[in-house]
């Protein structure tokens, strides 16, 4: 079966650094895009950014180039997206999720992770 | 970088009824453009793909048209389980969601 699994809900002050991990499994991991997706509390969907986890091609949305990185380990298959200072702004759920069409090519997210909420609060 | 508006952004319907939410880019995209619905406390589920390929394991009521800059999604019969949130998505770089559109009844 091929899933996303996140790890598990963050409570973190601001300034705190922060990596979240999404897990691969069921397909071939490297040529896959992964990205990355924020929903901040009752709001939409922003798109901030995927990886070929085959060469760690990133690309980021303007929105959020500078103020995340994504990162992937093909040895487990995981991929990643981390804060260096956290800001309350930052409170969020993040879903990981994957392109449906297979190599470097754009493609819609078919498989997606259950979302990890992160909270932000002094 | 393009936008998507998504028309309307509240929509009320009954069960049974056929709906049609609307997505305009601010510049043509040719047919990248995906739906998707999410229920309340879940992730989003892929529905429509390139403009107008259904995804396996969707429902024929949802379907696609479109392209350029305006695209439709279309559900043909309004069913219990379809009171959602849709979004559309542009597949180009950087890519971006539509602000929603919240189907109640």
């Amino acid at each position: 079966e091929v899933q996303l699994v996140q790890s598990g809900p963050e409570v973190k002050k601001p300034g705190e650094s922060l990596r979240l991990s999404c897990k691969a499994s069921g397909y071939r991991f490297a040529t896959y895009w992964i990205g990355w997706v924020r929903q901040m509390p009752g709001k939409g969907l922003e798109w901030m950014g995927v990886i070929y986890p085959g060469d760690s091609d990133t690309r980021y949305s303007p929105s959020f180039e500078g103020q995340v990185s994504i990162s992937a380990d093909k040895s487990i298959t995981t991929v990643f997206l981390q804060w260096s200072s956290l800001k309350a702004s930052d409170t969020a759920i993040y879903y990981c999720a994957r392109q449906n069409i297979e190599g470097p090519t754009w493609g819609a997210f078919d498989i997606w992770g259950q979302g990890t909420l992160v909270t932000v609060s002094s | 970088d393009v936008q998507l508006t998504q028309s309307p952004s509240f929509l009320s319907a009954y069960v049974g009824d056929r709906v049609a939410i609307t997505c305009r880019a601010s510049q043509g995209i040719r047919s990248y453009l995906a739906w998707y619905q999410q229920r309340p406390g879940k992730a989003p589920k892929l529905l429509i793909y390139n403009a107008a390929t259904l995804q396996s394991g969707v429902p024929s009521r949802f379907s696609g048209s479109g392209s350029g800059t305006e695209f439709t999604l279309t559900i043909s019969s309004l069913q219990p389980e379809d009171f959602a949130t849709y979004y559309c998505q542009q597949i180009d770089s950087p890519n971006t969601f539509g602000q929603g559109t919240k189907l109640e009844i």
